[in-house]
């Protein structure tokens, strides 16, 4: 169990650029979450996925996020025409279909738009 | 609409002593709670967690107690350690809905 892991730790990016950021979930685990935590905040829920279907989305998540998990394994999170208030960190957790619904941490990908 | 409210952002603790962290909540189809560490720079971490059938779960020096009627709960750490220094979520679920609802976070220090 290698934990969640997610890449880039850091991106500090000019407004207006587009970012991804990419989540590896746990091994089998099924479902795979993206946050986002702003200083000051708890992680706050953007979007979900169930294997490679994308089953909530926030109203957080506006037309400019795209979030995808092609094969059911890793996920990417894609931020267009970043704007200052994209500045966050943005969190990926994973967590098993059955059992304990306890979701899983990665380190998270901390984004600077200036 | 702030459905988990943790209205203590600190607290400070002498190592050894009992640190009590609390969180109240709103919504009554919450039936799943959870509390998270996080270091800086760092994602959340699980330290337990309670179904709303239980009252009390308790894991090595942490226990979580849920007082359903009051719509609250809190983390009780015993000892207290300087490491665990942290900010400290509490977390809420839904039997329908996957999603986690966080708190705003205490920021717990254990003073040596």
């Amino acid at each position: 169990d290698t934990g969640v892991s997610q890449d880039p730790r850091h991106k500090i990016t000019k407004r207006g650029q587009n970012v991804t950021f990419r989540c590896d979930p746990i091994s089998e685990h099924n479902r795979l979450y993206w946050y986002r935590q702003t200083l000051g905040q708890g992680p706050e829920f953007l979007t979900y996925f169930q294997n490679e279907a994308q089953l909530e989305k926030s109203r957080l998540l506006s037309d400019r996020f795209s979030a995808e998990r092609p094969k059911g394994s890793f996920s990417t999170l894609e931020i267009q025409r970043t704007e200052q208030g994209d500045s966050a960190m943005y969190l990926c957790a994973s967590r098993q279909l059955k059992g304990t619904d306890t979701q899983y941490f990665g380190p998270g990908t901390r984004l600077t738009v200036l | 609409d702030q459905q988990v409210k943790q209205n203590s952002p600190s607290l400070s603790v002498q190592e050894g002593r009992i640190s009590i962290l609390n969180c109240d909540y709103t919504n009554s189809m919450f039936d799943y709670f959870l509390w998270y560490k996080k270091y800086p720079a760092e994602g959340p971490t699980f330290l337990i967690s309670i179904s709303s059938i239980k009252d009390k779960n308790e894991d090595g020096r942490f226990t979580v107690f849920l007082n359903k009627s009051a719509k609250h709960l809190s983390l009780h750490i015993v000892p207290s350690q300087p490491g665990d220094s942290a900010v400290y979520f509490c977390a809420a679920k839904t039997g329908a809905n996957s999603k986690l609802t966080f708190g705003k976070g205490i920021t717990l220090s254990v003073r040596p």
